[in-house]
């Protein structure tokens, strides 16, 4: 069974661009969670979807947005990018009833930002 | 806002030495899980502890779970270097479909 994967797994933007990262859950699981990792902040809960809709979302600004599509996949978007973006994004699939019903959450290897 | 804190936040041992990694919070969980991470990859599940007072066992791994499900500790015995990597907590709230991970604590177990 193939794991989260994401696209791509570095990137280099510079301030001022936007960016579109990618994740494709594991077969059958119909949640994704987005979070992001700095060495400062840790990890930080950006949002999650579920069938198509945003389920739960966390404390970021309105440049950090995401979308989920009928096969569940699910990009997160990025608009004018700051410095303080440069960060690992990553993406977790769950089963249906999401982790407030006890399923596990499988993370993807991660998207490299950098903002120069 | 939920807050874990983990101590210590870097742990530098040799094998076979025995450690403690700490979980805190003011808050109450539904459930706490930990997680280990490595350079490049995601966090990996190891355990979810849900019952106040609870310990698991995995292997050289035991996790507790505070009788008021506001802190947890991991302990590794016999520490392996194979066991290298950035230790998550994280916290789980009822109705809520997000997890609140804690500050993290590296872990580097030289032979």
């Amino acid at each position: 069974k193939a794991g989260v994967t994401q696209t791509p797994r570095y990137l280099i933007k510079t301030r001022g661009q936007q960016v579109t990262l990618s994740c494709s859950p594991i077969s059958g699981h119909r949640s994704v969670s987005w979070y992001q990792q700095t060495p400062g902040q840790g990890l930080q809960f950006l949002f999650e979807y579920f069938s198509e809709t945003q389920r739960n979302k966390g404390n970021f600004p309105g440049r950090f947005s995401g979308r989920q599509f009928s096969n569940s996949r699910s990009e997160m978007n990025v608009s004018t990018l700051e410095l303080g973006d440069s960060a690992l994004y990553l993406c977790a699939s769950s089963l249906a009833g999401g982790i407030k019903n006890g399923n596990e959450q499988f993370f993807g290897p991660g998207t490299r930002l950098t903002v120069l | 806002t939920q807050l874990l804190e983990q101590s210590p936040q870097f742990l530098s041992i040799q094998e076979g030495e025995n450690l403690t990694v700490y979980c805190n919070s003011s808050s109450v969980f539904s459930s706490l899980q930990w997680y280990r991470q490595e350079p490049g990859e995601g966090p990996v599940l190891l355990v979810t502890v849900v019952t106040g007072g609870e310990v698991k066992k995995l292997k050289r791994l035991t996790f507790q779970f505070g009788d008021a499900r506001k802190d947890s500790s991991l302990h590794i015995t016999a520490a392996q270097p194979g066991d290298t990597g950035l230790y998550l907590c994280a916290g789980v709230n009822t109705g809520f479909q997000k997890l609140v991970f804690g500050t993290g604590t590296r872990l580097l177990v030289s032979p």
